[in-house]
């Protein structure tokens, strides 16, 4: 069972561009987050998705910013026109559909915008 | 709202010490809390997950207590370690985790 699976790890844009973040969560698991870090920075929540939902989205800034999670397919955090202030690490993690089940971490995607 | 605070944000240490992190969090409406270790430049590892009807768990060198009504958990590391040099972040779930700043631990030999 392979763990939160992150693509692309590194990632550079130029600003204006558009960048895209996949994650494909644990085999079984059904709940994807999506976290921000800044540089010297602690994790921030950005949005929590299940299939075909967005449950919670309060963390994502209002423009710009989407995610997904379609019922086939990885989880997708795209951001569009991206900004230098937009260069951070993304981390995406998976839990099942059990109340209080332990939460996995990928690897995380380093955007830099140049 | 929730927030999640840790102390100390920096510990320097030398090889063989015991130590103990902190982490609090102001509302105790909580399924469960992690604790987890960052390299620099890596993902997270989880270390511990205490479930809010548990006061501790145990893996190894490694120990976290709850206290949900105190709102207080611990992490204790016997015997530190250099390999065990890292940031520790604690983050406590209720529909999502939020979590702590973090405590960065140098352990020197």
């Amino acid at each position: 069972n392979a763990g939160v699976m992150q693509n692309p790890r590194h990632l550079v844009r130029r600003r204006g561009q558009e960048a895209r973040l996949r994650c494909s969560p644990m085999k079984g698991h059904s709940h994807v987050y999506w976290y921000r870090q800044l540089p010297e920075e602690g994790l921030k929540f950005m949005v929590y998705l299940q299939k075909e939902n967005i449950i919670d989205e309060s963390g994502m800034p209002k423009e710009r910013f989407s995610a997904e999670f379609p019922k086939e397919g990885p989880s997708i955090l795209r951001i569009q026109q991206v900004v230098r202030g937009d260069s951070a690490a993304y981390f995406c993690a998976s839990s099942p559909e059990v109340t209080g089940a332990e939460a996995f971490f990928g690897q995380g995607t380093r955007l830099t915008v140049v | 709202k929730q927030e999640v605070t840790q102390i100390p944000a920096a510990l320097s240490v030398p090889e063989g010490e015991n130590l103990v992190l902190n982490c609090s969090f102001t509302d105790s409406a909580i399924y469960n809390l992690q604790w987890f270790r960052q390299d620099p430049g890596k993902g997270l590892t989880s270390l511990l997950l205490i479930q809010s009807s548990q006061r501790e768990q145990t893996s190894g060198r490694l120990n976290a207590s709850l206290d949900k009504s105190s709102g207080r958990s611990t992490l204790y590391i016997a015997a530190s370690q250099p390999g065990d040099s890292a940031t520790y972040l604690c983050a406590v779930r209720l529909d999502k985790l939020i979590f702590g700043t973090g405590t960065r631990l140098q352990v020197f030999p």
